[in-house]
Parts: structure tokens; C-alpha cells; sequence
């Protein structure tokens, strides 16, 4: 089946910095890439996603970005502000969405200093 | 409010006891899943339903029995529990195949937190 590391555990930025946090994934056949933050106390909400016919998206500060041949992807946060800590899961789904089901990455916690 | 409640929020409850633990969605999906999360494992499926059929069972303890009556109300069934049970389950909801918004976002219910003695 499916399996998903991310990396890093915990990552700590200063206010206005880049954040980077990179997954990968073993399944070949996997085509629909999803993040969730979850914050502190709260439950998990899509932040963005992607499919494997594409090979980058943005939403203003956060991008996502898919290498298929390496069967990686990272998530990309740039001028973090304090309200992005949280923990962040990456998930891949070889269903495209036709099942659901996703294999979730154990997460990274991200703490932005202001 | 995300559209889907759990009940209880908090349970505790003794290795010989019987409890369940109820999600019910308003946001008109047909699929539903329970999810675990400990520190071991943050976010480890346990089952899902499509369309009230269980589509996968990711290897679960027998000690652990879902129930989907209706694409809204999903239950987990706990009996005789070990104390490493212990986490915070979630419930989530999605429409599959994906809706007009061309993706299957699963929305998360807050959980319950169980703790086994």
C-alpha cells in the first residue's frame, strides 16, 4: 500500500521567513495531493491541493509543488506569520478523488516566532 | 462549524466497558471516515464509507466495529479496549467522486478525545 514520509518533524522560523516542507510518497499510481493544517485544539482543514497533471500551484503565500519522477512534493510557505503556526499533514491518494481515501504524512509542526 | 459534530467530546472509560462514539455530517456527503490520532500516529485511517458501503478497513482490531446507517450518521463501536487505545478519534466527511469544486476536500469533525483506563 500507500506510504507517505514527510520531514521535517518540527520546523521553527522567524516572522517573515520561508517555510519549506517536502514529502514523498511510494505509490506510483498515487494522482491527488493534499495539505491540512491543523492547529493547536483544532481539527485538520484543506489548505490546498494538487493533482499529478500539474506541477505547481499557488493560493497568495502558500504554493505546492509535484516532481512525479521522484515522487515528491513540498509544500512552500513564504512570509510566515505567526498565525500559520500550526501542524501541517501532506496526504497522497492514488483515487483521484473517485474513493477518497488518503495516506497522511505524520506531520510537521511548524512555529513561526514572531 | 465545519457540518460535522461528534459526540461525546471526552470519554473515559474502563477496559471492560462498551461505548460508542457518534459523527453525524450536515453537509450532504456520501462518504465518511474515522481517523486516529496519537502522537504515534497523527492521522491513521481506520475505515471509510462510500456511499454506506465500508469501501476499507486499514487492518483495525476487531475491538473496534463501525456502523454507517445513513450517508449522514456513522458510529464506532468500542468493547473491550486496551489503554494504548487511548487518542483522539476523528470523523470526516467528503463527496466522491469529487463535486463541482473538482476535488474531494474531507471535512473533519473536532473528535473525541478517549482515554482507556
Amino acid at each position: 500500500g500507500e506510504n507517505v514520509e514527510q520531514h521535517p518533524s518540527t520546523l521553527s522560523v522567524q516572522e517573515g521567513d520561508s517555510a519549506v516542507i517536502k514529502c514523498t510518497y511510494s505509490d506510483s499510481a498515487s494522482n491527488y495531493f493534499p495539505w491540512y493544517k491543523q492547529e493547536l485544539g483544532k481539527r485538520p482543514q484543506l489548505i490546498i491541493d494538487i493533482r499529478s497533471n500539474v506541477g505547481e500551484k499557488k493560493d497568495q503565500r502558500i504554493a505546492v509543488t509535484l516532481n512525479k519522477t521522484a515522487k515528491h512534493f513540498s509544500l512552500h510557505i513564504t512570509e510566515t506569520q505567526p498565525e500559520d503556526s500550526a501542524v501541517y499533514f501532506c496526504a497522497a491518494s492514488r483515487y483521484g478523488g473517485s474513493q477518497g481515501n488518503l495516506i497522511f504524512g505524520k506531520g510537521t509542526k511548524l512555529s513561526v516566532k514572531p | 462549524e465545519t457540518g460535522v459534530t461528534q459526540t461525546p467530546r471526552h470519554l473515559v472509560m474502563g477496559m471492560t466497558n462498551k461505548k460508542s462514539l457518534k459523527c453525524e455530517q450536515h453537509l450532504g456527503h456520501n462518504a465518511m471516515y474515522w481517523y486516529k490520532q496519537s502522537a504515534k500516529k497523527p492521522l491513521e485511517l481506520m475505515f471509510v464509507y462510500s456511499l454506506e458501503e465500508r469501501v476499507e478497513n486499514n487492518s483495525v482490531p476487531s475491538r473496534f466495529s463501525p456502523e454507517c446507517p445513513n450517508s449522514s450518521h456513522l458510529f464506532l463501536h468500542l468493547h473491550t479496549l486496551q489503554p494504548e487505545d487511548s487518542a483522539l478519534y476523528l470523523c470526516a466527511s467528503s463527496q466522491v467522486p469529487p463535486g463541482l469544486a473538482g476535488y474531494n476536500e474531507q471535512f473533519f469533525g473536532p473528535g473525541t478525545r478517549l482515554t482507556v483506563l
